[in-house]
């Protein structure tokens, strides 16, 4: 299976500052056809999740533009460019390269 | 707009089974992939399975084969989870999700169904 490890584990952010979050896969996600199979997720406190980024990089319909994607075959990351408080929450990462699918131990948002 | 709608919380003793169910409205297509991922208490998102609500393809994670059925009424455009043998370690939160090949990524999630295995 491929193993998913985000980094940090928490993160306490000041509002209209920016934040990252860091998420590594043991295994190149880069599919034959030059897509990245990463996506990232928020679950806000008593939600399900919701879907923000998809291949990589690609922001979900509806997501703000402050979110951003990036990443090699392996190391990706999620960039928050100014953090408001709305984004509280546990953002987590996940490869649909191959099954099982496997996600990221994610990581909580607070603000300070 | 996709939405799927899944059954309430389930209080089950060890040893015992569950279904879960999970309904899909508005779809314009019947072929249509229904996942399962669930969420331990302190533990992360897992993965257990999808199902084809059209055709019935379905397969499980290996983790989990033998012990997860996952079925479908085409007619009714729901998916179903049956899980059995359930144990303490199988107190979570399980979620249906919708995936396809655009955006290759859940992009509707279920709004969760609790599990909770205790004597």
């Amino acid at each position: 299976d491929i193993v998913m490890t985000q980094s940090p584990l928490s993160l306490p952010v000041t509002p209209g500052e920016p934040a990252s979050i860091s998420c590594r896969s043991s295994q190149s996600l880069l599919h034959s056809n030059g897509y990245k199979y990463l996506s990232w997720y928020l679950q806000k406190p008593g939600q399900s999740p919701h879907l923000l980024i998809y291949l990589g990089a690609n922001r979900a319909s509806g997501v703000p533009d402050r979110f951003s994607g990036s990443g090699s075959g392996t190391d990706f990351t999620l960039k928050i460019s100014r953090v408001e408080a709305e984004d509280v929450g546990v953002y987590f990462c996940m490869q649909s390269l191959q099954n099982p699918f496997t996600f990221g131990g994610g990581t909580k948002v607070e603000i300070k | 707009q996709v939405q799927l709608l899944q059954s309430g919380a389930e209080l089950k003793k060890p040893g015992a089974s569950v279904k879960i169910s999970c309904k899909a409205s508005g779809y314009t297509s019947t072929n249509f992939p229904i996942h399962w991922v669930r969420q331990a208490p302190g533990q992360r998102l897992e993965w257990m399975g999808w199902i084809n609500v059209g055709n019935g393809n379905t397969r499980s994670s290996q983790k989990f084969q033998g012990r997860v059925t996952i079925t479908r009424d085409r007619s009714a455009t729901t998916a179903y989870i049956d899980v059995s043998s359930l144990t303490s370690e199988d107190t979570a939160v399980y979620y249906c999700a919708k995936y396809e090949g655009e955006p290759e990524a859940f992009d509707v999630w279920g709004q969760g169904t609790m599990v909770t295995v205790s004597s």
